[in-house]
């Protein structure tokens, strides 16, 4: 039973037109992440929400954006894709109390773009 | 951004062979995590360490939290064909993101 669905598994755009993945899960967890996976590399995150609040890394690009609109949902915006955008895009969520600890992320498994 | 290091970068086994990698790094971290990944899939979580000089095991899969807090190990006994993927070690500290390992790619032949 998956408890973090990302759609869509495959996704192909063209050049400089804007996409959106998105995620969803059954875990009633408070943080979700976005992270980025290029062949075999570790993820790298791109940014994530602590509750309603947007934390985003400091090297993502302003091409990338995220809206969560409720706790289940949370989306990527990629708005001009370039080529080496093309990649594995994770999503994940854990329970997190501020300040003190997070339980451990799970992952979906992925969406995979491609650029044209 | 940072990374652990993590070694082996590949194993090729022979099913039946036990395995043992490992994840090192210059800070320490309060949380050890251990995730493998299939081709086409996200990492699923395999074990989940919190204190120093923790061990615990999953099956035919322990891994063990360093005394040091500066490196964790994942030893998988009795390989089979299915054990087949990319292994990441991952550290966390109270509440910061996690910092992944560069990946250990195990293959095991029949």
């Amino acid at each position: 039973d998956a408890m973090v669905i990302q759609n869509p598994r495959y996704q192909v755009t063209q050049f400089g037109k804007p996409v959106t993945l998105s995620c969803s899960q059954t875990l009633n967890h408070n943080v979700m992440y976005w992270y980025q996976q290029k062949s075999s590399q570790a993820p790298k995150l791109l940014f994530h929400y602590y509750d309603k609040d947007f934390n985003n890394e400091a090297d993502t690009p302003d091409n990338f954006q995220s809206r969560r609109p409720n706790t289940s949902f949370c989306f990527l915006d990629i708005r001009s894709p370039g080529l080496g955008d093309a990649a594995m895009y994770l999503c994940a969520t854990s329970r997190a109390t501020l300040g003190y600890s997070n339980q451990p992320q799970h992952f979906g498994d992925g969406t995979r773009l491609s650029i044209l | 951004g940072q990374q652990l290091n993590q070694s082996p970068q590949s194993m090729f086994i022979q099913e039946g062979e036990d395995v043992s990698m490992n994840c090192t790094s210059s800070s320490i971290f309060n949380t050890w995590l251990w995730y493998k990944q299939e081709p086409g899939e996200g990492p699923v979580l395999l074990i989940a360490l919190y204190k120093a000089g923790e061990l615990t095991s999953n099956g035919r899969l322990t891994a063990q939290f360093g005394i040091t807090r500066k490196d964790s190990f994942l030893n998988i006994s009795a390989s089979i064909p299915s054990d087949v993927g990319i292994y990441f070690c991952a550290g966390q500290r109270n509440t910061d993101k996690l910092i992944f390992g560069t990946g250990t790619r195990l293959q095991v032949f029949p």
